[in-house]
Formats: C-alpha cells, structure tokens, sequence
C-alpha cells in the first residue's frame, strides 16, 4: 500500500496567520495527491485536487504545490472558518489511502 | 445538484452482515465511479472499495474479502455488503462520487 503521511499533526495558529501542511507519499505518485477538509460532524470536503488545482467554491486563500513524493497545502491568511482538521489523499494506486489528518486549531 | 444519502441499520450484531445502500438524486449515476469510505477515531480515514456504475469493483485487501459492492441504476442506488464484522467495524460510513461529493455519512456501531 501507499502510504502518505501528514505533519504536523497539529496546529495552532491565529487568524490572519499563513500556514503549511505537509504531506509525503511512501512512492511516487505523480500529481495523484487531493486534500480535505472536514470540521466537526460532517464530511470531508475536497479542496485541491491533483496536488494543485483548486476545486470550484474554494477561495483562493488555498493552495497546494508539490509532485513526486513531497507535497503542501499552505492558506495564505487564515479565517475563523479555516479551523478544522485537513487530510491528504493519494489516488495514485489501490487501496487509495489517507493520511492521519492535521488538526488546525485556533491559537 | 448531485446528492448522495446513506441508509441502513445504525446497529449490527457481532459476526453479522453490515448493510447500507446509497441513493444518488439531481443526477446520473451512470458513467461515474462510487466509492464507500469509513472513519473511525482508531484507523481515521479507510477507503473501502468503489464500484463503477456497470458493476465492476475495486476492494480494499484489508477487509480480506468481507467486502460486496453492487449497483442498481434503475433506483440509482449502490450498496455496501461487509460480512462476519466485530467492534473494530464500528465508523461512520460515507459513501462518495470521488472525490468531489460525499454523502453525509452514517454511524454504525457493533455491538450484541
């Protein structure tokens, strides 16, 4: 299996705050790689998809970077809505797998 | 808009089937890809398989063959069959038209 690994684990910022996750695949996965995000009691919801293109309705405050191995997700200024746990994925190969999330807390 | 809804029984027996169906509406399910993840705090996000709308399926090995998609077009409605489950079954099942739409997501929990 491919797995991909997230850091940090957590997070505390503040609002207005530029932040970066990062995500590493145990092989290379092209551009196969999407980030989530998900808040409390409700579904993932997809925000990039192919390591950089940004899904349609998401601001532009989002953006992700990186092919091969070694990927980002970084958001330029962070909002009170931004706080939450976000997750990449990797569809390169079956089983597709997630990683162990990175929970955005308010500092 | 597309809309996926999972139903089916928020509680299993140990060693029993698990059984939801997910219903697709304000679109087609055909020529689409389904999928069925699940989350639970111990193993966080697990993709479990996906089916493609004429049937053909893809499973997660580490369900080791518990696992049983199937699609109805007609109801546009696809299934998630997972036999013989115990405790470590117990997640909020999420079924997803990857990766763009997911349902809400339904707990099941297993427990006598």
């Amino acid at each position: 299996d491919i797995q991909v690994t997230q850091s940090p684990s957590s997070l505390s910022a503040s609002i207005g705050d530029r932040v970066t996750i990062t995500c590493r695949a145990s092989q290379d996965i092209n551009n196969y790689l999407h980030w989530h995000q998900q808040t409390p009691g409700k579904a993932p919801k997809l925000l990039i998809y192919a390591a950089t293109t940004l899904q349609s309705g998401v601001p532009s405050r989002f953006s992700g970077s990186g092919s091969g191995t070694d990927f980002t997700l970084t958001i330029s200024s962070l909002q009170p809505e931004d706080f939450a746990t976000y997750y990449c994925q990797q569809s390169y190969g079956t089983p597709y797998t997630f990683g162990q999330g990175t929970k955005l807390e308010i500092k | 808009q597309v809309q996926l809804q999972e139903s089916g029984p928020g509680l299993v027996k140990p060693s029993e089937t698990l059984s939801l169906t997910c219903t697709v509406s304000g679109g087609s399910i055909n020529n689409y890809y389904w999928s069925w993840i699940r989350q639970s705090p111990v193993k966080g996000l697990e993709w479990i398989g996906y089916i493609y709308y004429s049937g053909s399926t893809n499973y997660n090995p580490s369900l080791k063959g518990r696992v049983t998609m199937s699609v109805d077009t007609s109801r546009s409605q696809f299934s998630l069959r997972l036999t013989s489950v115990t405790a470590a079954d117990t997640a909020v099942y999420y079924c997803a038209r990857p990766w763009t739409i997911w349902g809400q997501g339904t707990l099941v929990t297993v427990s006598s």
